[in-house]
């Protein structure tokens, strides 16, 4: 089976850093990716981790350990827009399972 | 980037009728998937659909239930059949880039309310 675990709900402050962490006990991986999903959007790509460490892109960053079956996603300089759901997705198998998400709320 | 049509948008439907989804991509696809992502939870994915053989359903989902084709490389359907408010939620299809690289992109969703 496919276990994804997130926080249900963030609150930070424009122009802080946010980190949002994903646990995943799954039974293949091939991969651990980042979605952002907007209110009544469909999910848009951020980031993905296939080998242990830390990838950044821009103000997103996301870090992996397989060992530990963990990853998070940072969010530094944060800006109203940032407002959204964080789906964090592991690949395995050709196919994506996706964890109930965690959705950011960044306030003035 | 792929992009990705759907059909329906929207749709609001009686409970026991059928309704039928098209996915449209520009340009051609080996995997297509289908997902469902009801009110406020995340997406479950229903079933792969690959052209020329049969979909393959996740656990908790069936054909009779979800019929889907996919008779070329850049269009696939799936049918929600004898519907109930249970039904309700929004239906993304997806199709797999590279893996590794842009990842999967999705469709813009179709809303689904059943009364």
């Amino acid at each position: 089976g496919q276990n994804i675990d997130q926080p249900t709900e963030m609150t930070a402050t424009e122009g802080a850093i946010v980190q949002i962490n994903c646990t995943y006990q799954t039974s293949g991986f091939n991969g651990l990716f980042w979605y952002q999903q907007h209110a009544g959007e469909a999910p848009t790509f951020l980031s993905y981790n296939v080998l242990d460490g830390l990838e950044e892109k821009g103000r997103f960053s996301s870090f992996l350990s397989r060992s530990k079956g963990y990853s998070y996603l940072l969010l530094k300089e944060l800006q109203m827009k940032d407002s959204a759901s964080y789906l964090c997705a592991v690949y395995n198998f050709n196919k994506f399972y996706f964890g109930s998400g965690t959705k950011l709320n960044v306030k003035p | 980037s792929a992009v990705i049509s759907q059909k329906p948008s929207r749709d609001i439907c009686q409970r026991g009728t059928s309704l039928t989804i098209q996915c449209q991509v520009d340009s051609q696809v080996t995997m297509m998937f289908w997902y469902r992502q009801q009110p406020g939870q995340s997406l479950t994915l229903i079933a792969t659909a690959n052209q020329g053989s049969e979909a393959t359903y996740e656990s908790g989902f069936v054909i009779d239930k979800f019929p889907i084709s996919r008779p070329n490389l850049t269009f696939s359907t799936l049918t929600v059949s004898n519907m109930s408010p249970e039904d309700s939620s929004i239906y993304l299809c997806s199709v797999e880039s590279k893996p590794f690289t842009d990842t999967q992109y999705f469709g813009p969703g179709t809303r689904l309310t059943v009364l």
